[in-house]
């Protein structure tokens, strides 16, 4: 079954505690990207990657990093998460560069008290 | 620059009442592409249509339809008959053939389907 992968689902963490939300494709597509989504801002674009070892920021990479190392995985980082990034992340994979449909992971609800 | 607006925060209607989501776009692109996605309360984003800029016609899917107008810039989303399974939050999306892998979306239309 075509999916992407996303842990953890849910998680409560505390200021400036390093965490990682690992994103993993099996349907072997060359884009991936990250999005946040907030209430009345609907989704935006943190980062996003055309290959492996390409990333480039998106809209709102502020306290993010990336890193894509194999071509199925795409994890996020929060080097020192602060509690303006409380939010529901999702991690996408497309086969096309921006043709086509976007295949969105389940979503990760992150909160950082 | 990109934008897509939903100006429709929340919409309410009594089930089998059709129901259309509002969708305007901004883009300087003469290339792109116009999606919709539905968000159950569950949280997944469920794909369900995409549109490219040269494709005007109205697409008929079951009780949905879509209507492409590029001379208003707009992307509306009909739900004829209504359920209360349609109950979710509709987010309208755009990409731009020379932009960055990104979609745009809009903030969303939460759509309540009352019996």
């Amino acid at each position: 079954e075509a999916q992407v992968t996303q842990n953890p689902r849910y998680l409560i963490t505390v200021t400036g505690k390093k965490l990682t939300v690992t994103c993993s494709q099996n349907m072997n597509h060359e884009y991936m990207s990250w999005y946040r989504q907030d209430p009345g801002l609907g989704l935006r674009q943190i980062y996003y990657s055309m290959n492996v070892e390409v990333t480039d920021k998106g809209d709102v990479p502020e306290g993010y990093k990336v890193s894509r190392k194999e071509k199925r995985n795409f994890p996020l980082i929060l080097e020192s998460p602060s509690p303006n990034q409380t939010s529901l992340y999702f991690c996408a994979s497309s086969l096309n560069r921006n043709t086509g449909e976007l295949f969105f992971g389940e979503g990760s609800r992150l909160t950082v008290l | 620059a990109q934008k897509v607006t939903q100006a429709q925060t929340e919409i309410s209607v009594v089930e089998k009442e059709d129901v259309t989501l509002d969708c305007v776009y901004e883009t300087r692109d003469t290339t792109y592409y116009l999606f919709w996605y539905k968000q159950p309360p569950s949280g997944e984003l469920v794909f369900l249509i995409r549109r490219n800029s040269f494709d005007e016609q109205n697409e008929i899917s079951g009780r949905y339809s879509w209507n492409f107008q590029k001379s208003t810039s707009s992307f509306n989303f009909t739900i004829t008959a209504s359920q209360v399974v349609d109950s979710a939050v509709y987010f309208c999306a755009l990409s731009e053939e020379g932009g960055k892998n990104k979609l745009t979306f809009g903030t969303g239309t939460q759509l309540k389907v009352e019996l």
